[in-house]
């Protein structure tokens, strides 16, 4: 059973830091490109960033570009979101995303890991 | 960027009703289209790729169609459990974006 576990989320101050996580299993993680993907409370869903399977190839949103960093150790089975300068507006549930094999629909989700932004 | 519209926003509709959502791309997207599904709490569920393919596991009373621009999810014969948010994908470049969401409620 595939899962992806999310950890990492919590309170920061405007202009802080957080590294998100995510554990995968239940899939040979290295064959797969993932995502994070994001939703403010009572919003949508927003995209966020890429990461090909060697790493190779990423991409980002316009909104976190230059302050997020998306990463991932096939050793561990792990995906990795590094946050720097936090705002407000990234206050969301972010979530982890597997791609399915070749493509770029995403066809398993962990639970998410709240962040909150905020004074 | 490449912007996703969809349309209605919210439906209000019965158990057996047939509902019918839309989206479009602001720019051609070939087939690279994806339906995901959301209910309170919950995380997204894939239910339709390259636009009209369903996931397995995924009832037939979903379908998909378009290519382009335009885009269409159908549910039919509306169960109880299909109340939820709908949010479409488009997936032939990044950013990949969403549309906004449309919520399909209990009439």
């Amino acid at each position: 059973e595939v899962q992806l576990v999310e950890s990492g989320g919590g309170l920061v101050q405007p202009g802080g830091s957080l590294r998100l996580s995510c554990a995968a299993s239940g899939f040979i993680f290295r064959s797969y490109t993932m995502n994070w993907v994001r939703q403010a409370p009572g919003k949508g869903l927003e995209w966020i960033s890429y990461i090909s399977t060697d790493s190779r190839d990423i991409h980002y949103a316009d909104s976190v570009k230059g302050r997020f960093t998306i990463s991932r150790d096939n050793s561990k089975n792990s995906l990795y979101l590094q946050m720097n300068n936090l705002r407000a507006g990234d206050t969301a549930l972010y979530y982890c995303a597997k791609n399915q094999l070749g493509k770029h629909q995403q066809d398993y989700w962990g639970q998410g890991t709240l962040v909150t932004v905020s004074s | 960027d490449i912007q996703m519209t969809q349309s209605p926003s919210s439906v209000s509709a019965s158990v057996g009703d047939t509902v019918t959502i839309t989206c479009r791309a602001s720019q051609g997207i070939r087939s690279w289209l994806a339906w995901y599904q959301q209910k309170p709490g919950k995380a997204p569920k894939l239910l339709i790729y390259e636009a009209s393919t369903l996931l397995s596991g995924v009832p037939s009373r979903f379908s998909g169609s378009g290519s382009g621009t335009d885009f269409t999810l159908t549910i039919s014969s509306l169960q109880p459990e299909d109340f939820a948010t709908y949010f479409c994908q488009q997936a032939d470049s990044f950013p990949l974006t969403f549309g906004g969401g449309t919520k399909v409620e209990i009439k």
